[in-house]
């Protein structure tokens, strides 16, 4: 049982670029959540997918968007990116049951933005 | 506007010994509780959980307590190994809502 991937596992790029991160869930799992973990600090919340459509929203901006796909894989893409875009991105997934979800985490994509 | 909080950034226990991990939070809204572990290089990995209507939930060495009137919750790991040497970060919620972590305690179990 394939727990949840994410791809690239390292990325780098530089300032005024775009990026897109990959994630697929676990399996059984409909619902995708986006972290931002910075040094030293805790995740972030940038928003989550159900059904194909952006259900919440941390507090980032417009340059952080998003998608969901028919099989409840997930990409996160930023634009123009900035030097404090530089951070570990997680992704989450769970299963919506109208209840308390469990959020399983995949590896992570580190970005480094120069 | 950190509404969960790790205090400690640090621990350090003896092998065998109880390690004790702390939380705080601000929101009496939330309603569900995580502890994740982490690795380097690797992603957080779900440890146990416990909802509002509890104030204490067990899985093994791992025991999670919750005061919802201190709005504090604990983590208790015993007997402690070396293999849990990791980062631990607490994570809440108000059902259906998202999850807000804390910044993480270091643990590090001496063998």
């Amino acid at each position: 049982d394939a727990g949840v991937t994410q791809s690239p596992t390292h990325l780098i790029k530089t300032r005024g670029q775009q990026v897109t991160l990959r994630c697929s869930p676990k399996s059984g799992h409909d619902t995708v959540s986006w972290y931002q973990q910075a040094l030293g600090q805790g995740p972030q919340f940038i928003f989550q997918y159900y059904e194909e459509e952006e259900r919440q929203r941390g507090n980032f901006p417009d340059r952080f968007s998003g998608h969901q796909f028919p099989n409840y894989s997930s990409e996160l893409n930023v634009n123009a990116l900035l030097l404090g875009d530089s951070a570990l991105y997680l992704c989450a997934s769970s299963h919506k049951s109208g209840y308390q979800e469990t959020q399983y985490f995949g590896p992570g994509t580190r970005l480094l933005v120069l | 506007d950190q509404q969960v909080k790790q205090n400690s950034p640090s621990l350090s226990v003896q092998e065998g010994r109880i390690s004790i991990l702390n939380c705080d939070y601000t929101n009496s809204m939330f309603d569900y509780f995580l502890w994740y572990k982490k690795y380097p290089a690797e992603g957080p990995t779900f440890l146990i959980s416990i909802s509002s209507i509890k104030d204490k939930n067990e899985d093994g060495r791992f025991t999670v307590f919750l005061n919802k009137s201190a709005k504090h919750l604990s983590l208790h790991i015993v007997p402690s190994q070396p293999g849990d040497s990791a980062v631990y970060f607490c994570a809440a919620s108000v059902t259906g809502n998202q999850f807000y972590f804390g910044t993480g305690t270091s643990l590090t179990v001496i063998p």
